[in-house]
């Protein structure tokens, strides 16, 4: 099982410039969420799905599109890329509400 | 106010030495559980326990311990016999159980840990 896969790894963006963040789990989990971490900031959940077809907001989810069309991917967009949304991004999934959230690698983001 | 306050910074200690990392937290439910996950330098993030707020037993896992304290709000971690591998940053989150937020993760701001040989 490959668990809990991010794409891309990096990506250098310019201002204005929209992209989206691929995260994909083999787990069959119900939940997944996205999380942004900035330094001295922890991490911070921006969108989560609690199962196909359904999507809610976190903290920070000014800025972002999500979307969970299909049970093992959930896709974060950024319509409009800010150099505010310079951040690590982490997806997570979990098998249910508060249980163990596992993480994906992480994805590095720089807008210019 | 939900909320996980971690006010060490950074902790820097030498091999063998014992730490424990300190972990408060805020809410507002009775019923909410807690976690600590490890992110060494190669940046993922390692779950390491998960504590429900009706079990307030201590919990040891080798050289890991971890100590909840709903009197106080705490739960906090302490490595015995802190060894290099140990450095990472280290984060203490909550997920609160009130209004549907669905497992939703309020994470501390992290403990960085530097063990030195």
């Amino acid at each position: 099982n490959a668990g809990v896969t991010q794409t891309p790894k990096f990506r250098v963006l310019k201002t204005g410039q929209s992209m989206t963040l691929l995260c994909a789990q083999d787990m069959n989990h119900e939940y997944m969420y996205w999380y942004r971490q900035d330094p001295g900031m922890g991490l911070r959940l921006i969108h989560y799905s609690v199962g196909e077809g359904t999507t809610a907001k976190g903290e920070v989810p000014d800025g972002y599109n999500v979307s969970r069309l299909k049970k093992q991917n959930f896709l974060l967009g950024l319509e409009s890329a800010a150099p505010s949304q310079t951040s690590v991004y982490f997806c997570a999934s979990s098998p249910a509400a508060y249980n163990e959230q596992f993480f994906g690698p992480g994805t590095r983001l720089t807008v210019l | 106010a939900q909320k996980v306050t971690q006010a060490q910074t950074e902790i820097s200690v030498v091999e063998k030495e014992d730490v424990t990392l300190d972990c408060v937290y805020e809410t507002r439910d009775t019923t909410y559980y807690l976690f600590w996950y490890k992110q060494p330098p190669s940046g993922e993030l390692v779950f390491l326990i998960r504590r429900n707020s009706f079990d307030e037993q201590n919990e040891i896992s080798g050289r890991y311990s971890w100590n909840f304290q709903k009197s106080t709000s705490s739960f906090n971690f302490t490595i015995t016999a802190s060894q290099v591998v140990d450095s990472a940053v280290y984060f203490c989150a909550l997920s609160p159980s009130y209004g549907g937020s669905q497992g939703n993760l309020i994470f501390g701001k992290g403990t960085k840990l530097s063990v030195k040989p």
